[in-house]
């Protein structure tokens, strides 16, 4: 298995709404990744944990909440949103350091707000 | 601040002749790049990768170099196939910051039958 698969591949939520997405990968790889990435705009670091533990977090708002509960599974959970969140949410996963083979990417969720 | 650079949003490049995009990166602690390709409504797909103690990588039509004097690196692509159509992401990471990869803007690929 050389996937990352990301559920669902479509969101749409309410400002109040509640939701969570879902990443998932069996390669043993140790660092997972959350990325998020606007139209026209190159993918931009949300959060990296590592062995489990949360390493990196790059100052995003506390709306977004990860949780890793074991080195397989990433999750993202979501939370009185903006629709200036609305976005692709790529999941990513890879040896933790660097890959030799890089990062390897989901397809991602496409998550409108509304 | 951006730390990795494409200049050139769009490149347009006949069926059969080399296509070549270039990335600048400014940070000089960044050890490691990559190339990816993406397709509208997907995620980036890993093309290849160099360290920074190698200045070529190849693999099939795809060759990757690095100029670190010049903290400059291209991807060639020959011969260029209208599959090759898609936006290419050049991004790097150093080995003392976690695995973050930063990202550069992107090139629109279009290759033309």
């Amino acid at each position: 298995d050389t996937e990352v698969t990301q559920t669902p591949k479509h969101l749409v939520m309410g400002m109040t709404n509640k939701k969570s997405l879902k990443c998932e990968q069996h390669m043993g790889h140790r660092a997972m990744y959350w990325y998020k990435q606007k139209a026209k705009k190159p993918p931009e670091l949300m959060f990296v944990y590592s062995y489990e533990k949360l390493s990196i977090n790059e100052s995003v708002p506390s709306r977004f909440s990860p949780e890793c509960p074991n080195s397989s599974l990433l999750n993202l959970h979501l939370h009185a949103l903006q629709p200036e969140d609305s976005a692709l949410y790529l999941c990513a996963s890879s040896h933790v350091g660097q890959g030799v083979g890089g990062y390897t990417f989901g397809s991602g969720t496409r998550l409108t707000v509304v | 601040d951006q730390q990795v650079k494409q200049n050139s949003p769009s490149l347009s490049v006949q069926e059969g002749r080399i296509s070549i995009l270039n990335c600048d990166y400014t940070n000089s602690m960044f050890d490691y790049f990559l190339w990816y390709k993406k397709y509208p409504a997907e995620g980036p797909t890993f093309l290849i990768s160099i360290s920074s103690i190698k200045d070529k990588n190849e693999d099939g039509r795809f060759t990757v170099f690095l100029n670190k004097s010049a903290k400059h690196l291209s991807l060639h692509i020959v011969p260029s196939q209208p599959g090759d159509s898609a936006v290419y992401f050049c991004a790097a990471s150093a080995r003392n910051q976690g695995g973050k990869l930063i990202f550069g803007q992107g090139t629109e690929l279009s290759v033309k039958p």
